[in-house]
């Protein structure tokens, strides 16, 4: 099993354009994540979604759509990038629900300029 | 509003000493979640803690949660250098409405010197 993977790994953006980071998981789980991860901030949860067709926002949704068409891919987008949406995003996948334990992809470094 | 608070946020420690890091949060919640995370790299699970009293321990690290206190603990014992890294909690958002919200906190970097 790959595990969780997220592409790319590195991305530099200009203000204002639009990206999709992209996350797969071979692992069958319904449930998968979306998280941001700033300096002295932790993570916070910014989507979510229990399975296939159902997703719903976290803490920090704004800016950000996602959509979960099939149970392996859930990827984020970014509309309308801005300075504030530098980050590492980290995309999540568990079996149960409420999840149990998750499991992380390898992070995406993305810098908006 | 669920509020996750660890301490300390930086702990230094001298091998062979133990610690204990200590995770609150605000609001009644039955899961706990620890995740350690090295420099650069992603979050690796360490333990779950479903229910009140559940303990777990894994080489050095024991950790336990008090549903009534809402507070985990993360008990290092007899530190070597390679647990040296940034340890996060993360619980459970349970309202009836949204399940699956996990809020973590900050984390708790934790460097150890010989």
């Amino acid at each position: 099993n790959a595990g969780v993977t997220q592409t790319p790994k590195f991305q530099v953006l200009k203000t204002g354009q639009s990206m999709t980071l992209q996350c797969a998981q071979d692992m069958n789980h319904e449930y998968m994540s979306w998280y941001r991860q700033d300096p002295g901030m932790g993570l916070r949860l910014i989507h979510y979604s229990v399975g296939a067709g159902i997703t719903d926002q976290g803490e920090v949704p704004n800016g950000y759509n996602v959509s979960r068409s099939t149970t392996e891919d859930f990827p984020l987008r970014l509309l309308s990038a801005a300075p504030s949406q530098t980050s590492v995003y980290f995309c999540a996948s568990s079996y149960s629900i409420p999840p149990s334990e998750q499991y992380f992809g390898p992070g995406t470094r993305l810098t908006v300029t | 509003e669920l509020k996750v608070e660890q301490n300390p946020l930086f702990l230094s420690m001298q091998e062979g000493k133990n610690y204990t890091i200590y995770c609150n949060y605000s609001t009644t919640s039955d899961r706990l979640y620890w995740y350690r995370q090295d420099p650069g790299k992603s979050l690796e699970s360490l333990f779950v803690l479903l229910s009140n009293g559940a303990v777990k321990q894994e080489g050095r690290l024991m950790a336990s949660l008090d549903t009534k206190a809402r507070l985990s603990t993360l008990h290092i014992t007899a530190a070597v250098h390679d647990l040296s890294a940034t340890y996060f909690c993360a619980v459970d958002k349970w309202d009836g409405g949204s399940q699956g919200n996990l809020i973590f906190g900050k984390g708790t970097k934790l460097s150890v010197k010989p």
